[in-house]
């Protein structure tokens, strides 16, 4: 079983619509949670992270986690076609390890 | 957020040449940096896990002979990718841990792509 497990996708949505990513994990220990954003042909760049349970809000992005599930997730509002990228899910375990998913391809359609 | 960069961003080297790429954590000190290898429409591969003042630890199946870690400083780790054929052609990027004020967070280089000719 692979530590971070998300859906490959790919995933679209419409312009304005909300996307949501999931990501489950393998590790009840694991202590903290991230989302990077990757656009083709570059190097991921770090979005959000989340440490506890419940939500967490920055601008058009929430990210989600659930402990007792094991799963965090992503939302975007308000969709676009900027938003159009590889979502990479990020965990780290009590040994400070950091476990990447495989990523999500979004596809925002204008 | 703290800043990594990586040097070159595009590199063409010859066959059987040596290229040696450079990354840098400019607003922190990072005791870990992370190489990485993507090919084209592919996940991130972890190749090594770079510690300041001690030898890299490669991951299964990477040479470790072929990619050489130096990681000398807390601010700077190094891929020299030896003897390099076309088939080592891809993205090559770095990341780097944060510890203190940003927390246990990993940053990204600009990544390296490397196309051997």
């Amino acid at each position: 079983q692979k530590e971070v497990e998300q859906n490959s996708g790919p995933l679209s949505v419409p312009e304005g619509a909300i996307a949501s990513l999931n990501c489950t994990y393998s590790d009840r220990g694991s202590q903290s949670f991230f989302w990077y954003r990757q656009y083709s042909g570059k190097s991921p760049e770090l979005i959000m992270s989340i440490y506890s349970n419940g939500d967490k809000e920055d601008g058009r992005f929430t990210a989600q986690l659930n402990k007792a599930s094991q799963y965090v997730s992503l939302l975007i509002r308000d969709s676009q076609p900027s938003d159009s990228a590889t979502y990479l899910c990020a965990v780290t375990h009590t040994g400070n390890q950091f476990y990447f998913g495989t990523g999500t391809s979004l596809t925002v359609i204008p | 957020g703290a800043v990594v960069s990586q040097h070159p961003s595009r590199v063409i080297c010859k066959s059987g040449t040596s290229v040696k790429i450079e990354c840098r954590s400019l607003d922190f000190q990072a005791t870990t940096m992370f190489w990485y290898r993507q090919f084209p429409k592919q996940s991130l591969m972890l190749m090594a896990t770079s510690n300041e003042g001690s030898k890299a630890t490669y991951e299964q199946g990477v040479e470790k002979d072929k990619f050489l870690i130096n990681h000398a400083s807390l601010t700077l780790s190094t891929l020299t990718v030896t003897s390099a054929h076309p088939e080592d052609s891809s993205f090559y990027i770095c990341s780097a841990r944060s510890g203190g004020y940003s927390g246990n967070t990993i940053y990204f280089g600009e990544g390296s792509w490397l196309t051997v000719v």
